[in-house]
């Protein structure tokens, strides 16, 4: 079964940094690009990154929203996606998802509330 | 940055409604488009890809037409389990960005 499992939400006050992690299965993961994709309580979607697959050097790319606080990264050999977040604001509560857009597969999202 | 608007945000219907949203590109971005539907504690969905193909398994009701930087995305018939927040995402450049969706709402 195709499936990707977020963990490491929870709550943070604003300053502080936070690491969330997406396990990756039943899919070849280093040859996916891979998003991080937020809901904030009562608003839309909004793209936070991506790392690209191996194919094309891992490389990233961020909103102008987190740019400079959040890094993305990944562990092929372990199948995990990551996001680190630094500089938390109260404005980046929100449900994460971890997500591959292209291959439309998405997580259950992870709570992260800063306050 | 492409900033995508979607109207309408919300939208009351009944059931067997006509229902059509609408999202409009700031720059244009071919037909690098994709319209996703989410259910309240739910993941999104893709419905529809590259402006206009219909997901596999998506019930045909469902459509979308657009290139450039005007789209729209249709439900011909509106059915219960279609009461949902639907959102347009650009896939044409970074940043990528969603439109601010559209609520649908029961009548």
């Amino acid at each position: 079964e195709v499936q990707v499992v977020e963990s490491g939400g929870g709550l943070v006050q604003p300053g502080g940094s936070l690491r969330l992690s997406c396990a990756a299965s039943g899919f070849t993961f280093s040859d996916h690009s891979m998003d991080w994709v937020r809901r904030a309580p009562g608003k839309g979607l909004e793209w936070v990154g991506r790392s690209r697959d191996k194919s094309n050097s891992y490389t990233t790319e961020y909103a102008p929203s987190v740019k400079g606080r959040f890094t993305i990264s990944r562990d092929d050999s372990k199948n995990l996606l990551y996001l680190q977040m630094n500089s938390l604001k109260t404005e980046d509560t929100a449900v994460y998802y971890c997500a591959s857009l292209v291959s439309d597969i998405w997580g259950q999202g992870t709570m992260v509330t800063v306050s | 940055d492409i900033q995508m608007t979607q109207s309408p945000s919300a939208m009351s219907a009944s059931v067997g409604d006509r229902v059509t949203i609408t999202c409009r590109a700031s720059h244009g971005i071919g037909n690098s488009l994709a319209w996703y539907q989410q259910k309240p504690r739910k993941v999104p969905k893709r419905l529809i890809y590259d402006a206009s193909n219909l997901e596999s398994g998506v019930p045909s009701r469902f459509s979308a037409s657009g290139s450039g930087a005007e789209f729209t995305f249709t439900i011909s018939s509106l059915q219960p389990e279609d009461f949902a927040t639907y959102f347009c995402l650009q896939h044409s450049n970074y940043p990528r960005t969603f439109g601010q969706g559209t609520k649908v709402e029961i009548k």
